[in-house]
């Protein structure tokens, strides 16, 4: 069965420093998605993404966030200047068509340790 | 997105049905009601969804209320990999908002 993968499952990095968190979505999807937890919260959405524009974002995603699918397969969250703050558990999905009727399907996490 | 309540914590012994229940008492003619899980340390899951009809998938079955201000969640046979936090989501139609919103959701145990 096809399946959302994300890589690295764990990343480390000190405060100040830029990441990017890696996707590749289920290939015939057209719409994708970051989300967030941090530990012991609630899955929080970030932003979607078609057509190659972002469709929608939340408060969270503030300038310090940029989404970016470089190549047919892969989709990337850029974090600029991570803070503490930023620790958590990053989830990415995507869905083949209409989203609200259609299933988003979820990657197995980036666990991200800001320190 | 309208509110969805649901009772933090159930248990359920192996290989008897669980019933978890959702109150979304503001729910829209527009929203979808949609049931996700999260296996510990792992991302959500789809479970199922529906808008006014029962539905039955291989993993569940949903059913809904007359009045739509309810529904239930159906496993028909619990077992252990079933222990997860189950989300109930609604999702309007008519809002044109791609996100899913998670509350807390309900803690499911299975004792074996």
């Amino acid at each position: 069965e096809p399946e959302v993968t994300q890589t690295p499952s764990h990343q480390v990095t000190q405060m100040g420093q830029e990441v990017i968190l890696r996707c590749v979505p289920i290939s015939n999807h057209l719409y994708f998605y970051w989300y967030r937890q941090i530990l012991g919260q609630k899955v929080e959405f970030l932003v979607s993404f078609y057509n190659n524009e972002i469709s929608e974002k939340s408060e969270i995603f503030d300038d310090q966030f940029s989404v970016e699918r470089p190549d047919g397969s892969n989709f990337t969250l850029k974090i600029r200047s991570t803070k503490l703050e930023d620790s958590a558990m990053y989830f990415c999905a995507s869905s083949e068509l209409a989203p609200v009727k259609e299933t988003q399907y979820f990657g197995p996490g980036t666990r991200l340790l800001v320190l | 997105d309208a509110k969805t309540t649901q009772p933090n914590s159930m248990e359920s012994n192996e290989e008897e049905p669980v019933h978890l229940p959702c109150n979304h008492s503001t729910i829209s003619g527009t929203d979808y009601i949609h049931w996700y899980r999260q296996l510990p340390s792992q991302g959500p899951e789809y479970v199922i969804h529906g808008l006014t009809s029962n539905v039955n998938n291989r993993m569940a079955s949903l059913a809904i209320a007359e009045d739509r201000k309810s529904s239930t969640l159906i496993l028909h046979r619990a077992t252990l990999r079933d222990a997860a936090v189950y989300y109930c989501i609604l999702r309007d139609s008519g809002a044109g908002s791609y996100q899913l919103t998670f509350g807390k959701g309900t803690k499911l145990s299975v004792i074996p």
